[in-house]
């Protein structure tokens, strides 16, 4: 049973378009993430959501929008591609956002702009 | 700022070899630290954590850490490599309500 699954694993797409990334966890956590991984594994959180609720936002071009349904699902959708855009984005779910909860991550989604 | 700190993009043991990853973290942040490891195309899974207590922490796979505030470290450790071992570890520290991780650190082991 996957713990949180995110699609798609690849995604190979051209400059300028848009393109949407689900992700879906089952451990009943209330608090949902998106981190991006660059070429040099360098990871950063981009949002979270607690209950549906956007809590953390970090500078991220509004060209990103997260969107949670509920709190079990976190979408992340990407207006106008960048090259820059290129990255590993992942997933993840905590209890509560708390400092005690470790995050759990999905097997992330390698994003390639063209 | 750099809340936590990885020295050495890269590290090389042999198999059998006592495994040192490094972690200084910055001393303006609550002690709440985290090892992660990341084996290739996958997601990053918790080794082990410190938040209050006990100073030396033992995580899976063999691993622990431990925890000192003189020296503002968290260095992970392993008594004996695996060739399994062989991924990216992350130091993180939680600050500012989320988990803000280090640039890591690729472990390779040797044959």
């Amino acid at each position: 049973d996957t713990a949180v699954s995110q699609t798609p694993k690849y995604l190979v797409t051209q400059m300028g378009n848009d393109k949407s990334i689900k992700c879906e966890q089952n451990l009943g956590h209330d608090t949902m993430y998106w981190y991006k991984q660059d070429s040099k594994k360098f990871l950063k959180i981009m949002f979270s959501y607690n209950n549906k609720e956007l809590i953390i936002n970090e500078t991220v071009p509004n060209r990103f929008s997260p969107k949670s349904p509920d709190k079990a699902h976190l979408n992340l959708h990407i207006n106008s591609l960048e090259l820059g855009d290129s990255a590993v984005y992942f997933c993840a779910s905590s209890h509560s956002g708390s400092y005690n909860s470790p995050l759990h991550f999905g097997n992330g989604t390698r994003l390639t702009v063209t | 700022a750099q809340s936590v700190t990885q020295l050495g993009s890269h590290v090389s043991v042999s198999e059998g070899a006592l495994v040192l990853l490094r972690c200084n973290y910055s001393s303006s942040v609550p002690p709440y630290l985290f090892w992660y490891v990341q084996y290739p195309n996958q997601g990053l899974q918790l080794l082990l954590k410190y938040t209050t207590g006990a100073t030396l922490v033992k995580g899976i796979n063999g691993f622990e850490a431990e925890f000192k505030k003189s020296e503002t470290s968290f260095h992970l450790t392993k008594p004996s490599a695996h060739m399994s071992d062989a991924a990216e570890y992350f130091c993180a520290v939680f600050r500012d309500d989320k988990i803000i991780f280090g640039k890591g650190t690729r472990l390779h082991i040797l044959p």
